[in-house]
């Protein structure tokens, strides 16, 4: 157990729905990154967060959007779903932004659209 | 555009061999280089880090070697076992920023027994 929590670890729904990826992160860190995976385009980041704010963008569509609460856990949002978007979605942690080491990942949410 | 390129797609190596995997870069900006290995059903993890000012770092049967003036640094796995068979990725970070990872595409490394 990485420490990392990603909720659901799978998730199999319709074109045009919408769903929330859920992380919580390891206890003490402030900072939450997004990442896809997919075969062909490996780890793409999506967004980073660090303490509540947005710090950082990266390939994220405009269909997705995302947040880190108060108590520092976060949710990717993904709407108007199209069959591209099946892939692994990871939510990854670390302690201070600014740093690239000490990223802890999840396990993933296995995202299929069908 | 693909900051980061890593090969071998694939690779598979006879056990007690050493695995070879290569990534290159473009941004000079890049000042940290970690590797990370991916069983699969779990998410990547940290296996071992180097940054431009030192050619090479060694822990246990892994060795990243660092070649910054072309821009090239690779995983060298000593004595492969089977229960390396994982992916691996190699990422590099940029000095300023807010330090996201860019990603290599991964390379699927087989071990055989």
């Amino acid at each position: 157990d990485s420490g990392v929590t990603q909720t659901p670890k799978h998730l199999i729904t319709a074109t045009g729905q919408r769903v929330t990826l859920r992380c919580s992160p390891r206890s003490g860190d402030l900072s939450v990154y997004w990442y896809q995976q997919s075969l062909d385009q490996g780890l793409q980041f999506l967004i980073q967060y660090y303490n509540g704010e947005e710090r950082a963008k990266g390939n994220i569509l405009e269909r997705f959007s995302a947040q880190q609460f108060p108590d520092l856990h976060s949710e990717l949002n993904l709407s108007s779903l199209e069959l591209g978007d099946s892939a692994l979605y990871f939510c990854a942690s670390s302690v201070v932004s600014g740093l690239g080491y000490g990223y802890t990942f999840g396990s993933g949410t296995r995202l299929t659209v069908v | 555009q693909q900051q980061v390129k890593q090969s071998p797609q694939s690779l598979i190596v006879q056990k007690g061999g050493i695995s070879i995997i290569n990534c290159a870069y473009e941004n000079t900006a890049f000042d940290y280089f970690p590797w990370y290995q991916q069983f699969p059903g779990k998410g990547p993890a940290l296996l071992i880090a180097i940054r431009p000012d030192v050619s090479e770092k060694k822990e246990g049967r892994f060795t990243i070697s660092f070649n910054k003036s072309a821009k090239q640094f690779s995983l060298h796995i000593m004595d492969s076992q089977p229960g390396d068979s994982a992916t691996y990725f190699c990422a590099a970070r940029e000095r300023s920023g807010y330090s996201t990872l860019t990603f290599g595409k991964g390379t699927m490394l087989l071990v055989s027994p």
